[in-house]
């Protein structure tokens, strides 16, 4: 059972644009939201997180906007670079439900054009 | 510091051989777990360790096994590769007793034919 939905799968977005990505979950007890971001050939790498206490979360031009009503979860890159193109994971986690375990979305492969 | 170090980085196996993929750490963590990366899956957790000598399943455990006998050290293990099998792992760290902040390492991509 995936708990946590990513969408897009892909995304094209011109240099110095707004990239969005968007993450769903179902299980109310997640508590701890993490973005990681992978080049290809590489581990992913924690990019940002965020815990249900707040609402966004910025470092430098990302930043996660969290709605807990909604179950709903986002990254924004503000002034998108070509450095930028990589794939991006949303990620969840319980300490309640589900102890020591993340739970990662689909992914999304973001390209930055010049 | 080499932070999370994964040997092979490539492996073709046969159907029904097994072997063990290894994972080392530098950094002194708990928690350590192993991941397998499908296209279109997302990553997927298969085991994971909150210490030496603790281990536990995650999503996907069946046809691995794992062991913690150090602090350093969280070997995967196949025990008869099936072509399901065939994905890229990924061995991963944390400072926590769970898994924040985890530091991944470079990856196995590993063919079973």
């Amino acid at each position: 059972q995936q708990q946590v939905k990513q969408s897009p799968q892909s995304l094209i977005v011109q240099k110095g644009g707004i990239s969005i990505i968007n993450c769903a979950y179902e299980n109310t007890a997640f508590d701890y939201f993490p973005w990681y971001q992978q080049f290809p050939g590489k581990g992913p790498a924690l990019l940002i997180a965020i815990r249900p206490d707040v609402s966004e979360k910025k470092e430098g031009r990302f930043t996660i906007s969290f709605n807990k009503s909604a179950k709903q979860f986002s990254l924004h890159i503000m002034d998108s670079q070509p450095g930028d193109s990589a794939t991006y994971f949303c990620a969840a986690s319980s300490q309640e439900t589900s102890g020591s375990r993340l739970t990662f979305g689909e992914g999304t492969q973001l390209t930055v054009n010049p | 510091n080499a932070g999370v170090t994964q040997t092979p980085k490539f492996q073709v196996l046969k159907t029904g051989q097994s072997m063990t993929l290894q994972c080392a750490q530098d950094m002194n963590h708990e928690y350590m777990s192993w991941y397998r990366q499908d296209p279109g899956m997302g990553l997927r957790l298969i085991h994971y360790s909150v210490g030496a000598g603790i281990t536990d399943q995650g999503e996907v455990p069946n046809g691995y096994n794992v062991s913690r006998s150090t602090t350093e050290d969280f070997p995967l293990r196949l025990l008869s590769a099936a072509p399901s099998q065939t994905s890229v792992y990924f061995c991963a760290s944390s400072p926590w007793t769970g898994p924040y902040e985890q530091y991944f390492g470079p990856g196995t991509r590993l063919t079973v034919t």
